[in-house]
């Protein structure tokens, strides 16, 4: 049983080119959660997601992010114009009910902005 | 907001000794009360977690308190291994929302 697949593990863009990070949940698992996470620091919560719905994206930034998680398909979170400061590791997790509980995290993808 | 404050930072304890990890959060309807272990390049992985109507849980060398009162909780290892070097982080929400609640994280190292 494979685990929460993210890709790419690494990822190096340009200022002002788009990013789009993916993320397949486990099998079984409709709930997909980003986290954010800027060097020695912790987890930020950006957006929870079901099927076809965003459930809560109040970690999101305003501008430039998106998420969707689609009928079919892998999750993904897209950011647009990206800038320095957007270099950090994001990391997607799942979970088979929701409510905080049972979390599985994938291996992230770094992403550095040149 | 609800707020997770994570100590110590680092930890640097003896092969075999014990660690202690605090975390205090702020949010009183706090319920549930996870914790990480962070390996170098790897995503966070559940290792135990604790729901706000028991005060102790145990697993093998692993154990986390909850002082609801105080609102703390603890992770305690005992007889340390090198392969338990990492960074641990706690984190809290309220059951039924969506979203976990991150400490900063604490870098702990066993020497052998």
């Amino acid at each position: 049983n494979a685990g929460v697949m993210q890709n790419p593990r690494h990822l190096v863009r340009r200022r002002g080119q788009e990013a789009r990070l993916r993320c397949s949940p486990m099998k079984g698992h409709s709930h997909v959660y980003w986290y954010r996470q800027l060097p020695e620091e912790g987890l930020k919560f950006m957006v929870y997601l079901q099927k076809e719905n965003i459930i809560d994206e109040s970690g999101m930034p305003k501008e430039r992010f998106s998420a969707e998680f689609p009928k079919e398909g892998p999750s993904i979170l897209r950011i647009q114009q990206v800038v320095r400061g957007d270099s950090a590791a994001y990391f997607c997790a799942s979970s088979p009910v929701g409510q905080g509980q049972g979390y599985t995290f994938g291996s992230g993808t770094r992403l550095t902005v040149v | 907001g609800e707020n997770v404050e994570q100590h110590p930072s680092t930890l640097s304890v003896q092969e075999g000794d014990s660690a202690v990890i605090k975390c205090t959060y702020s949010d009183s309807a706090s319920n549930y009360f996870p914790w990480y272990k962070q390996e170098l390049g790897k995503g966070p992985q559940l290792i135990i977690d604790i729901r706000s109507n028991v005060g102790e849980k145990k697993d093998q060398r692993i154990a986390v308190t909850l002082n609801k009162t105080a609102k703390h909780f603890s992770l305690h290892i005992t007889e340390t291994q090198p392969e338990d070097s990492a960074v641990y982080f706690c984190a809290a929400s309220i059951l039924n929302t969506d979203k976990l609640i991150f400490g900063t994280g604490t870098r702990l190292q066993v020497f052998p």
